[in-house]
């Protein structure tokens, strides 16, 4: 079975500055996604950032990035010029690639605080 | 993004009753939904999975005949959770994925269950 790895429970960042975010998985598929979900206090689930495992260029989407070591099944993300609305829980996520009725397996989230 | 949404927002009601929580998908069609529970400061525990016009594939520990699921179209998927007790209490997410899409569920808003 898959599984999802987010070893740190809390993390926290002065304001404009960098963090990154540790997660790891386990699978012995070959295709699949990854991706992190941010869930600020009114608890929506709101996307970050997607990487598809075949692709082996890092994702980024403007401040946020991931460093995607397939082999290592390490996937963390990278928070740069961090504002205080980046405070949140951040979970990792994996599912297969080209299955629909695939749901989301998560890791147990890292609360994310800035500091002003 | 692909949006859905979910209501109500917020339910309280007593001890012994039923509530139905509504999951939409509101720009997409999802042959499959999800559903999970997230317990406070802890991650989302998948519940089951919603297939269009078939039964849901329930987790195990989770009880199909407490947790009774419909997905009568592709745009709807129903919760319903009879004879509710206060070990009840969640918090409640749909979640639909676009299978056109590279792979990432879209969340509903979440439906916060009270029972007294």
């Amino acid at each position: 079975a898959q599984t999802v790895t987010q070893s740190q429970p809390e993390m926290s960042v002065q304001e404009a500055e960098t963090v990154t975010l540790s997660c790891t998985y386990d699978t012995s598929e070959s295709d699949y996604y990854l991706f992190w979900y941010k869930q600020p206090p009114s608890r929506q689930m709101i996307l970050v950032i997607r990487q598809e495992a075949y692709k082996q260029q890092n994702a980024t989407e403007n401040r946020f990035s991931v460093n995607f070591q397939k082999a290592a099944k390490s996937f963390s993300l990278k928070i740069s010029d961090s504002q205080l609305g980046d405070a949140a829980m951040y979970f990792c996520a994996y599912t297969l690639q080209n299955s629909g009725n695939t749901p989301l397996v998560f890791g147990k989230g890292t609360r994310l605080s800035v500091i002003a | 993004g692909a949006v859905v949404s979910q209501h109500p927002s917020r339910v309280i009601c007593k001890s012994g009753t039923s509530v139905k929580i509504e999951c939409r998908s509101l720009d997409f069609q999802a042959t499959t939904m999800f559903w999970y529970r997230q317990f406070p400061k802890q991650s989302l525990m998948l519940m089951a999975t919603s297939n269009e016009g078939s039964k849901a594939t329930y987790e195990q520990g989770v009880e199909k005949d407490k947790f009774l699921i419909n997905h009568a179209s592709l745009t709807l998927s129903t919760l319903t959770v009879t004879s509710a007790h206060p070990e009840d209490s969640s918090f409640y997410i749909c979640s639909a994925r676009d299978f056109g899409g590279a792979g990432e569920q879209f969340f509903g808003p979440g439906t916060r269950l009270t029972v007294l």
